[in-house]
């Protein structure tokens, strides 16, 4: 299996500053064939389940706010809050689905400094 | 939008077979895959497995001897049974979507299993 790796496991960040979680991969997840990164990202509010914020990496789902970005190919991912809000406050978790079973990353917790 | 919603008994004994169903609502359950996802409480997420409309499953090798996810188009709906459960079976347990790429677009709200005696 493919094992995703995300650090911080918990980060700090004041309100209208950037956050940025990192998430790295035990293998390769770009398929060549396609140059597209199998690299998906969630949010999880408190009771609620998660919600798909970005997939292939760096595509937006429709009604994701702009601030919300993803980057990084091959093992190392990252996504970016470029100014954080009150409401961003969850758990964050990457996902691999280049291979079969797909698997995420542990979680980073992001807090208001 | 499609909804999902998750059904089932809270609560199971050990060594017991677990049973959930997921009803697809505003939307068809044909041409995607349809997944079980859980989450120990406090922990992260585990994918279980999945199911396409044509009735093939994939199910995670940890747990593909305990699992089987079947389907009902004509009620659009997909069922989950784990058998021999443990206390370690105790999570919130999602249905979601994918296509045939395996991120997850839609999530049911989520049930907690207990596995208790």
């Amino acid at each position: 299996d493919i094992v995703m790796t995300q650090s911080p496991d918990t980060l700090a960040v004041s309100l209208g500053e950037r956050a940025t979680v990192n998430c790295k991969s035990s293998q390769n997840i770009l398929y060549d064939s396609n140059n597209k990164n199998y690299l998906a990202w969630y949010q999880q509010k408190p009771g609620q389940p998660p919600r798909l914020l970005i997939y292939w990496a760096s595509t937006r789902e429709s009604g994701v706010p702009d601030r919300f970005s993803g980057s990084g190919s091959g093992t190392d991912f990252t996504l970016t809050i470029s100014s954080l809000q009150a409401e961003d406050v969850a758990v964050y978790y990457c996902q691999q689905y280049y291979i079969s079973p797909p698997t995420f990353g542990q979680g980073t917790r992001l807090e208001i400094k | 939008q499609v909804q999902l919603q998750e059904s089932g008994p809270g609560l199971v004994k050990p060594s017991e077979t677990l049973s959930l169903t997921c009803t697809v609502s505003n939307g068809s359950i044909s041409n995607y895959y349809w997944n079980w996802v859980r989450q120990p409480p406090g922990k992260g997420l585990e994918w279980i497995g999945n199911i396409y409309n044509s009735g093939s499953a994939n199910y995670i090798p940890s747990l593909k001897s305990r699992v089987a996810i079947s389907v009902d188009a004509s009620k659009n709906q997909f069922s989950m049974e784990l058998s021999s459960v443990t206390t370690a079976d105790t999570a919130v347990y999602y249905c979601a979507r994918s296509d045939n790429k395996f991120y997850f677009d839609s999530w049911g709200q989520g049930t907690l299993v207990t596995v208790s005696s």
